[in-house]
């Protein structure tokens, strides 16, 4: 059971451009979602985060919207920078009782050519 | 100040053997997480410790088994290794038991023949 999918694999834009990376989830009780950036041989590094309770979070080139009746969200970073191709990943956390534990979507590998 | 750190970095191990393999948190941090990641998917949730307890443990078998010392350090053991179990293992901290922020490691990246 996949509650949060990310169903595009890869994503190929240009330096200077608007990247868009989407992220779906099935499951109600989540209530906190975050970004994370992979690159190869290193552990995911935090990006952005938003709570259910809003619909946007920005700082600097990366803003993160949220949908809840559509459950989805998505990332935006303007402009893309060559530097940003990485593999991200979005997840989401339950609220109450369930901890720190982090449900991750499958990955999206973006690359940003020059 | 020092991120998250684990050890070993990589890690060759033969069916049916243990393994343990060790996490230092962000100086401060009190709570530990461990998340296994299989190679083209998201890391899955396997165990979270806070303040030297068990909060959480995801749908792992009983092979795998964790705990968190006084200094709030952790070890991930794995028993009667399968061939399955390789998989880049990650550590990651967070200076609450809800942890908004999670910082992870670099991970271990474990080998099973």
């Amino acid at each position: 059971d996949q509650q949060v999918k990310q169903n595009s694999p890869s994503l190929s834009v240009q330096e200077g451009r608007i990247s868009i990376l989407n992220c779906d989830y099935t499951n109600s009780m989540f209530d906190y979602f975050l970004w994370y950036k992979k690159y190869p041989a290193e552990g995911p590094t935090f990006l952005i985060s938003i709570s259910s309770i809003k619909d946007k979070n920005e700082d600097g080139r990366f803003t993160v919207f949220l949908n809840k009746s559509a459950k989805h969200l998505s990332l935006h970073i303007v402009p893309s920078q060559p530097g940003d191709s990485a593999v991200y990943f979005c997840a989401a956390r339950k609220g109450g009782t369930s901890g720190s534990r982090l449900t991750f979507g499958e990955g999206t590998q973006l690359t940003v050519n020059p | 100040d020092a991120g998250v750190t684990q050890s070993p970095t990589h890690l060759i191990k033969t069916r049916g053997q243990h393994v343990t393999l060790r996490c230092s948190p962000i100086s401060g941090h009190k709570s530990v997480s461990w998340y296994q990641q299989v190679l083209g998917q998201g890391p899955q949730f396997i165990f979270q410790y806070y303040e030297k307890e068990e909060r959480g443990r995801g749908n792992f078998p009983d092979r795998f088994s964790a705990r968190q010392f006084p200094n709030y350090s952790s070890e991930l053991n794995v028993n009667a290794l399968l061939l399955g179990d390789s998989a880049l293992y990650l550590c990651a901290s967070s200076s609450g038991n809800l942890g908004n922020e999670q910082f992870f490691g670099p991970g271990t990246r474990l080998t099973v023949l």
